[in-house]
């Protein structure tokens, strides 16, 4: 099985960056996913990670270390739409997705 | 072209009713999976199935059961609902076997009273 932590929230004000921690310790392991879900609405995919090192892709970027279970998702340039919550997921061997309780984040203006 | 769709959006049962929540997808992926997703415990998976005609258990799998008789359609059905299935459904699609994303329907509310 898997077990994931995340921070439960986050505020941070618009402009800022902000970097959300997750940590896993897991039975097998083929790849972390980060995903944004707004209230009310489902998940949508944003990075992957399956090799050490840093992913970025626009304002957002993702970090992971297998050998420390460990990866976070820095968003830079806060903008307001992007108060939503940030899961943090693990994929393991079967390629089944094991996620955290997710982090809300809320941006002030 | 939709994606995945889910239906109801929205649902009041009584328990001990048998409902079945559907989902359809149009992209041809071979992976679907059924979650739930209830405030402080994250998305859950409940059943699984890698392609047509195979279905596996997750993490919470009691009191539910999964069909897949084609690629585009995965309903759940809860045979007898009980108010500890009042959740947040979410039905999600993949490529399958390789790294690609899992891609989630807007999800079913679901109240047992």
């Amino acid at each position: 099985g898997q077990n994931i932590d995340q921070p439960t929230e986050m505020t941070a004000t618009e402009g800022a960056i902000v970097q959300i921690n997750c940590t896993y310790q897991t039975s097998g392991f083929n790849g972390l996913f980060w995903y944004q879900q707004h209230a009310g609405e489902a998940p949508t995919f944003l990075s992957y990670n399956v090799l050490d090192g840093l992913e970025e892709k626009g304002r957002f970027s993702s970090f992971l270390s297998r050998s420390k279970g460990y990866s976070y998702l820095l968003l830079k340039e806060l903008q307001m739409k992007d108060s939503a919550s940030y899961l943090c997921a693990v994929r393991d061997t079967d390629y089944k997705l094991s996620f955290g309780a997710g982090t809300t984040v809320t941006v002030r203006a | 072209i939709a994606g995945i769709t889910q239906a109801p959006t929205s649902q009041i049962l009584a328990a001990g009713r048998r409902m079945t929540l559907r989902c359809t997808q149009d992209m041809r992926h071979n992976a679907m999976y059924w979650y739930r997703q209830d405030l402080g415990l994250g998305l859950r998976l409940i059943h699984y199935s890698n392609t047509a005609g195979t279905t596996g258990k997750g993490e919470v799998p009691d009191g539910y059961s999964v069909s897949r008789a084609n690629t585009d359609d995965f309903p759940l059905t809860l045979a007898s609902a009980v108010p500890s299935q009042t959740s947040v459904y979410f039905c999600a699609s993949s490529e399958g076997d390789s790294y690609n994303e899992q891609f989630f329907g807007p999800g079913t509310r679901l109240t047992v009273l």
